[in-house]
């Protein structure tokens, strides 16, 4: 079983507020990954990084940024929420020698903005 | 554009039945094929995968045969079960990163 965790699990905020979705992983995995997913489609994925210091966009044009200033550590802040940032985000880790591709998830934060 | 394009996008099996989903992609440079399994409020886990060097693999009741040169891979489920209704989103990986097909929710009726 992955250890990745993700809080808060549930938010709903207003608009113009600034958020940071927390994502943290115990399994010493230098490969992190931000994905957004809405109900019942695609994950899509919108920020990955490769190590401390590293990070990138994903496939997915997304206003949030992220950091990696610790290896377990992986932050999503969005500056000024807007109702279409409404969405679950999945957060995720990979990079065990034996289990190379192998991608873990986090069980998802859903973000309601009003 | 998505790089992986998964039917039925929905299907209803009876319990002791066969699930089927199928998957297609583009990107030759693909080599990593994994399948996951998405329970509501959940985050996906990994089910199965496969490496296109390899035709079909086996894992207790969930198969995944790979056809390289028509570029589609399918899962089948066996002797398909409740605890089985879930959604299941194919993948495709150059490196590290996955791309996702849109996802198959499965309902199995008892």
């Amino acid at each position: 079983e992955a250890d990745i965790y993700q809080t808060p699990r549930y938010l709903v905020i207003g608009t113009g507020k600034k958020i940071t979705l927390e994502c943290s992983q115990t399994m010493g995995h230098d490969k992190m990954y931000w994905y957004q997913q809405d109900p019942g489609m695609e994950l899509h994925l919108i920020h990955y990084s490769y190590g401390v210091n590293s990070t990138e966009k994903g496939d997915l044009s997304s206003e949030s940024t992220v950091s990696r200033i610790r290896t377990e550590h992986f932050p999503l802040t969005l500056e000024s929420a807007r109702p279409s940032h409404t969405s679950q985000y999945l957060c995720a880790s990979s990079g065990s020698p034996r289990e190379w591709n192998t991608i873990y998830f986090g069980e998802g934060s859903w973000l309601t903005v009003v | 554009q998505q790089q992986v394009k998964q039917s039925p996008q929905s299907l209803i099996v009876q319990k002791g039945g066969i699930s089927i989903i199928n998957c297609a992609y583009e990107n030759t440079a693909f080599d990593y094929f994994p399948w996951y399994q998405q329970f509501p409020g959940k985050g996906p886990a990994l089910l199965i995968a496969i490496r296109p060097d390899v035709s079909e693999k086996k894992e207790g009741r969930f198969t995944i045969s790979f056809n390289k040169s028509a570029k589609q891979f399918s899962l089948h489920i066996m002797d398909s079960q409740p605890g089985d209704s879930a959604t299941y989103f194919c993948a495709a990986s150059m490196g590290y990163k996955l791309s996702f097909g849109a996802g198959t929710t499965v309902t199995v009726r008892a």
